[in-house]
């Protein structure tokens, strides 16, 4: 089955320290990647994708990630962390099987940032 | 730049009540997309319309939820005869055409089922 598998449901973290939260996919089939970020009480905002190319993605907010096809893996990263970063963070996937293929999301991992 | 506006932005409600959500997608985005969002999981797809066509319904769109997007532009999705397990929060997002282009999301309508 198509999954996502977000491997920290929580990652705690003090400010301006680096950190990386880690996503894996299922499948071996090509694949569109994407983070999203989610402020409470509000919808997902995107924060990277990967389509194709170069296998580091920058995204706002200072964010980047890396796929790695061989390890089905997607990893998004920040050098130095800010308070306001605290928040949940979604990867998710489009599998690219043919006909339409919809966004399938990991459950999740809430990035707290502590001063 | 009006992004995705859904209303309302929470509802409370009995089991065993009918509700209605409206989605306003991006004016120029012709997909539009509902998502349901449980306490602690990431968004699960709900269904998915191209214009004014639905194109895919997931498994977990039962009988007694449908959408509709009449003239290709807002988007309703009802629930009839509620119950505990639809407490979640509802997410509408829209997107221009192709699998690349990313979805946009709206605030979603948080229910809750008393």
């Amino acid at each position: 089955a198509q999954s996502v598998t977000q491997l920290d449901s929580q990652v705690p973290v003090f400010e301006e320290a680096p950190v990386e939260l880690r996503c894996n996919y299922s499948s071996s089939v090509s694949v569109y990647l994407f983070w999203y970020v989610q402020y409470p009480n509000q919808g997902l905002q995107l924060l990277l994708k990967y389509l194709s190319g170069s296998t580091l993605v920058k995204g706002i907010n200072g964010f980047e990630a890396e796929f790695n096809k061989s390890q089905t893996s997607f990893h998004l990263r920040k050098p130095s962390v800010h308070i306001s970063d605290t928040a949940e963070y979604f990867c998710a996937v489009i599998y690219l099987s043919g006909g339409y293929n919809k966004l399938i999301f990991g459950a999740g991992t809430r990035l707290a940032v502590h001063p | 730049d009006t992004g995705v506006s859904q209303n309302p932005r929470h509802k409370i409600t009995k089991r065993g009540q009918n509700v209605t959500f409206r989605c306003d997608p991006i004016s120029e985005h012709n997909r539009l997309y509902w998502y349901r969002q449980t306490l602690g999981q990431g968004p699960e797809f709900l269904t998915y319309f191209q214009n004014e066509a639905q194109l895919e319904k997931s498994r977990l769109l039962s009988d007694r939820f449908s959408a509709e997007r009449p003239k290709g532009s807002f988007s309703t999705l009802e629930i009839q005869r509620t119950e505990q397990g639809d407490s979640a929060m509802y997410l509408c997002a829209s997107s221009l055409p192709g699998q690349a282009q990313p979805q946009h999301f709206g605030d979603g309508t948080r229910l809750s089922i008393l």
